[in-house]
């Protein structure tokens, strides 16, 4: 069974405007969250994290939203710029106590194109 | 560059060879993981290490085994290869277990 999932394997949006990427969860331990952003041929590249206490963190152009009751996160990217063109990956842990804790439970990742 | 390297970028192997996939940081980060990343599948977990000379399987950890004899290196081992391990497997660091991974850029590993 799927504990992260991202239903939208891809995403097309127009340089400039909003990109929406989501992620829904199905295990309630989780309350860590980050989102990973990866480019052909290269290893996926930490992005932006949130943890359980928050429902918002924000970095410069990016922004997670977190809403625990709907087990859903989402990454925000405003504006949208070509070099965004990559595959996102959404990733959650547990950060309860004991061996293996903290391992990470990753999307199957969704495909962004920014269109010039 | 401080990073995490990983060696070879790609191999294609034989079934039944056995396969050594290195994987150095020099971050001095504690935490270590393979994933291997098939497609559709996203990153899975094979194997973690918290720190130097402890080791734990993760979600699909048969057929591979991993050491951890000091903090810069962990090198994850196929012992005798099968064609279903045909993947990308990425080496990921960290400070600590609750810190983002920060990872390599993977091996390509054809089994044949």
């Amino acid at each position: 069974d799927q504990q992260v999932k991202q239903n939208s394997p891809s995403l097309s949006v127009q340089e400039g405007r909003i990109s929406i990427l989501n992620c829904d969860y199905t295990n309630s331990m989780f309350d860590y969250f980050l989102w990973y952003k990866k480019y052909p041929a290269e290893g996926p590249t930490f992005l932006i994290s949130i943890s359980s206490i928050k429902d918002k963190n924000e970095d410069g152009r990016f922004t997670v939203f977190l809403n625990k009751s709907a087990k859903h996160l989402s990454l925000h990217i405003v504006p949208s710029q070509p070099g965004d063109s990559a595959v996102y990956f959404c990733a959650a842990s547990a950060s309860y106590s004991g061996a293996g804790s903290y391992q990470l439970t990753f999307g199957k990742g969704t495909k962004l194109s920014v269109i010039p | 560059i401080a990073g995490i390297t990983q060696a070879p970028t790609s191999q294609i192997l034989a079934a039944g060879r056995r396969m050594t996939l290195r994987c150095t940081q020099d971050m001095r980060h504690n935490a270590m993981y393979w994933y291997r990343q098939d497609l559709g599948l996203g990153l899975r977990l094979i194997h973690y290490s918290n720190t130097a000379g402890t080791t734990g399987k993760g979600e699909v950890p048969d057929g591979y085994s991993v050491s951890r004899a000091n903090t810069d290196d962990f090198p994850l081992t196929l012992a005798s290869a099968v064609p279903s391990q045909t993947s990308v497997y990425f080496c990921a660091s960290s400070t600590s277990e609750d810190q983002p991974q920060h990872f390599g850029d993977g091996t390509r590993l054809s089994i044949l």
